[in-house]
C-alpha cells in the first residue's frame, strides 16, 4: 500500500518568507509526526498528532513554526518569516495508535 | 530528560566481517526502534525491541535489548556492500505519546 507521502520533496525559500510543507499519513493511521534532521542536531521531534488535536507541540524551535491537521489525515506544518537554521530535512511520520513510526521522505528545505 | 547515545558514529569495515554498533539511553523507556537511512533517503523500519532480553533477526542483521542496563546492540555478520546505510536507534519517551528520542547514528561503510 501506499506509504506517507511529503510534498514538496525540496524547497528553496529566501529568508523572511513563509513555507507550508505537506504530510499525508498512511491511511488508517490515527498519529501524526513531525521531526527534522539536521547536521548539528541530529534528528529531533517537533510535534505530534493524534487525530486532529496536538497534544504535545513542546518540540518547536519557536512561535514562527506551527502544524494543523485536518480530518484526522493531512498535516502541514508552517515555518513564518524564515531563518538560515532552519534549514534541514523535515521528516513526518505516521503510525496506528502506538505502534511502528513510518517515516515519508522527506522535505529538504534551504534558507538562503 | 531522556539521552540516547550511539556508537562508533562511524564504522568501515570490509565484506565479510563482524561487528556490533551500540546504543545506550539514559532512562527507562517501554520500546526500543532500529532503523535504516540511505543517503538522501527517509528512515525505515529494521526492528522493534519490547522486553528486556528481545532478540529480533533479519538477514545478517540482529538486534538485542537490555533495559537493565538501558543498553540494545545492532550485530551484523558476515557484512555485504548492500548494508551500507547509516543506522539509526530511537527510544520512546514515555510522555504518553510514542515520541521517539534518537540517538546520533552510526554511518556504515562496507568495503569489498
Amino acid at each position: 500500500g501506499a506509504g506517507v507521502s511529503q510534498s514538496p520533496s525540496n524547497k528553496v525559500t529566501e529568508k523572511g518568507k513563509d513555507v507550508e510543507l505537506r504530510c499525508d499519513p498512511i491511511s488508517g493511521h490515527t498519529a501524526l509526526y513531525w521531526y527534522r534532521q539536521s547536521l548539528g542536531q541530529g534528528l529531533e521531534f517537533l510535534i505530534y498528532f493524534q487525530g486532529n488535536s496536538a497534544p504535545d507541540k513542546s518540540g518547536l524551535p519557536s512561535d514562527r513554526f506551527s502544524a494543523e491537521r485536518t480530518g484526522g489525515s493531512v498535516s502541514t506544518l508552517t515555518i513564518q518569516r524564515t531563518q538560515q537554521e532552519d534549514s534541514a530535512v523535515y521528516l513526518c511520520a505516521s503510525s496506528f495508535s502506538a505502534g511502528t513510526q513510518y517515516f515519508g521522505p522527506g522535505t529538504r528545505l534551504t534558507v538562503t | 530528560e531522556l539521552k540516547v547515545e550511539q556508537n562508533p558514529l562511524f564504522l568501515s569495515m570490509q565484506e565479510g566481517k563482524n561487528y556490533t554498533i551500540y546504543c545506550n539511553y539514559s532512562t527507562t523507556s517501554d520500546r526500543l526502534y532500529w532503523y535504516r537511512q540511505d543517503p538522501g533517503k527517509s528512515l525505515e523500519s529494521l526492528f522493534v525491541l519490547l522486553s528486556n532480553g528481545a532478540v529480533k533477526q533479519e538477514g545478517r542483521l540482529m538486534a538485542s535489548l537490555d533495559t537493565k542496563a538501558r543498553l540494545s546492540t545492532l550485530h551484523i555478520t558476515a557484512a555485504v556492500h548492500d548494508l551500507s546505510a547509516t543506522y539509526f536507534c530511537a527510544v520512546i519517551q514515555n510522555t504518553g505519546f510514542q515520541k521517539l528520542v534518537f540517538g546520533t547514528g552510526t554511518r556504515l561503510l562496507v568495503s569489498p
